[in-house]
């Protein structure tokens, strides 16, 4: 089983649309969670990281359950520029190498 | 201030060649990390190293070895390429052993 686990997609959407992903992990361990994003063929850029309490920035909330090991992440009023793959990262904490997810595909269509 | 740079951007080897891929971090980053992503996957953890020293090492063979030098900039080596080793791959640093990762723009290996 891997350790990261996303659906790939991908995901279609008009613009202004919401849209969800998610994300699930293995290791119990984990301490610190993050969402990446990744535009065709360029390197993985870091979107926000998730905190246990939940949180915002501007159109993206980010949510973690530890319960249930799953990360969430909520892009609303979806834009044309918000396509790309968005990689859901684990680490067991701080110093640790990241645990990358396979991805998941956002096209966001006029 | 530069970003994450890697040399080359692109390269075209044979099967059974040798690589080395160049890493250098944005100024007073110590710790270097190398990932490996090939087509439609996220980026495997290769190697992490901090003030010269390895920290960690992802699950990969042996043909695979990297360094790091006394300004921090970072060679990742792979022997005996396969054609597996086609990838990008991925150079990350941040300024202590903590995860403020950035990534380098990557440098694209296709073995033939």
């Amino acid at each position: 089983r891997k350790e990261v686990e996303q659906d790939p997609g991908p995901f279609n959407v008009p613009e202004g649309a919401t849209v969800a992903f998610n994300c699930t992990y293995s290791n119990s361990a984990s301490q610190s969670f993050f969402w990446y994003r990744q535009d065709c063929r360029k390197e993985p850029k870091l979107l926000m990281s998730v905190y246990s309490s939940g949180n915002e920035d501007g159109r993206f909330t980010a949510q973690l359950n530890r319960a249930s090991q799953y990360i969430s992440l909520l892009i609303r009023d979806s834009k044309l520029s918000d396509s790309a793959t968005y990689l859901c990262v684990v680490t067991p904490g701080a110093g640790y190498a990241l645990n990358f997810g396979k991805g998941t595909s956002l096209l966001v269509t006029p | 201030d530069a970003g994450v740079t890697q040399s080359p951007t692109h390269l075209i080897k044979t099967r059974g060649q040798h690589v080395t891929l160049r890493c250098s971090p944005i100024s007073g980053h110590k710790s270097v990390s190398w990932y490996q992503q090939v087509l439609g996957q996220g980026p495997q953890f290769i190697f992490q190293y901090y003030e010269k020293e390895e920290r960690g090492r992802g699950n990969f063979p042996d043909r695979f070895s990297a360094r790091q030098f006394p300004n921090y900039s970072s060679e990742l080596n792979v022997n005996a390429l396969l054609l597996g080793d086609s990838a990008l791959y991925l150079c990350a640093s941040s300024s202590e052993i903590n995860y403020g990762y950035t990534f380098g723009s990557g440098t694209r290996l296709t073995v033939v």
